[in-house]
């Protein structure tokens, strides 16, 4: 039973540029949610996507979009990209109504440079 | 001041010592996880708590609803326990399934 899946696991960027980050979640599971996690800090949210539409969202500017497809794999986007935005991004998975267990992916690694 | 409050940040022991790491929180809950990450960064979800203790191995984790805190204890510390120890919490308040986490712990156990 395949956990999740994100791709790529490793990706150098240039400021201003715009990058896709994918995510398949754990077979079973229908909720997807996406965190950003800069160095030496806990994760942060930034949005959760369910029936293929953003439910909830964190604290984080426009440039940062979602999608979800009908197979529950989603992507996260992020436009104009800046040095700051150079962070873990994690995907975790979870099925609605199971009682809040999660499944977290391995994570991309972003630099922007 | 963070909603989830993690002590220590870093935590140095010899192998074999027991280990405690705490988490406060300031929100109402429903539900609390304490995962590990590797260094490369993958987490794994080690408990999920709402009442009460629960124990996995040489891991056990508890819960004081009514303080507000949580402990992840480690028995019989080993050199491959190494990782971040992280708290993270569902609030009552928020609807979904959003976690708000702690900014975690650095353990590091010696041979």
């Amino acid at each position: 039973d395949a956990g999740v899946t994100q791709s790529p696991t490793h990706l150098i960027k240039t400021r201003g540029q715009q990058v896709t980050l994918r995510c398949s979640p754990k077979s079973g599971h229908d909720t997807v949610s996406w965190y950003q996690q800069a160095l030496g800090q806990g994760p942060q949210f930034i949005f959760q996507y369910y029936e293929e539409e953003e439910r909830q969202r964190g604290n984080f500017p426009d440039r940062f979009s979602g999608h979800q497809f009908p197979n529950y794999s989603s992507e996260l986007n992020v436009n104009a990209l800046l040095l700051g935005d150079s962070a873990l991004y994690l995907c975790a998975s979870s099925l609605v109504g199971s009682g809040y267990g999660y499944t977290f992916g391995s994570g991309t690694r972003l630099t922007v440079v | 001041k963070n909603e989830v409050e993690q002590s220590p940040q870093n935590l140095t022991a010899q192998e074999g010592e027991f280990i405690t790491i705490n988490c406060s929180y300031s929100v109402g809950i429903s539900a609390l996880h304490w995962l590990q990450q590797h260094p490369g960064g993958g987490i794994v979800s080690l408990f999920m708590l709402s009442s009460g203790k629960k124990k996995h191995g040489r891991l056990i984790a508890t819960i004081n609803i009514q303080e507000k805190h949580s402990s992840l204890h480690i028995t019989a510390s080993h050199p491959r326990d190494s990782a971040v120890y992280i708290c993270a919490v569902r609030s009552e308040e928020t609807s979904g399934s959003r976690l708000t986490f702690g900014e975690g712990t650095q353990l590091t156990v010696n041979p």
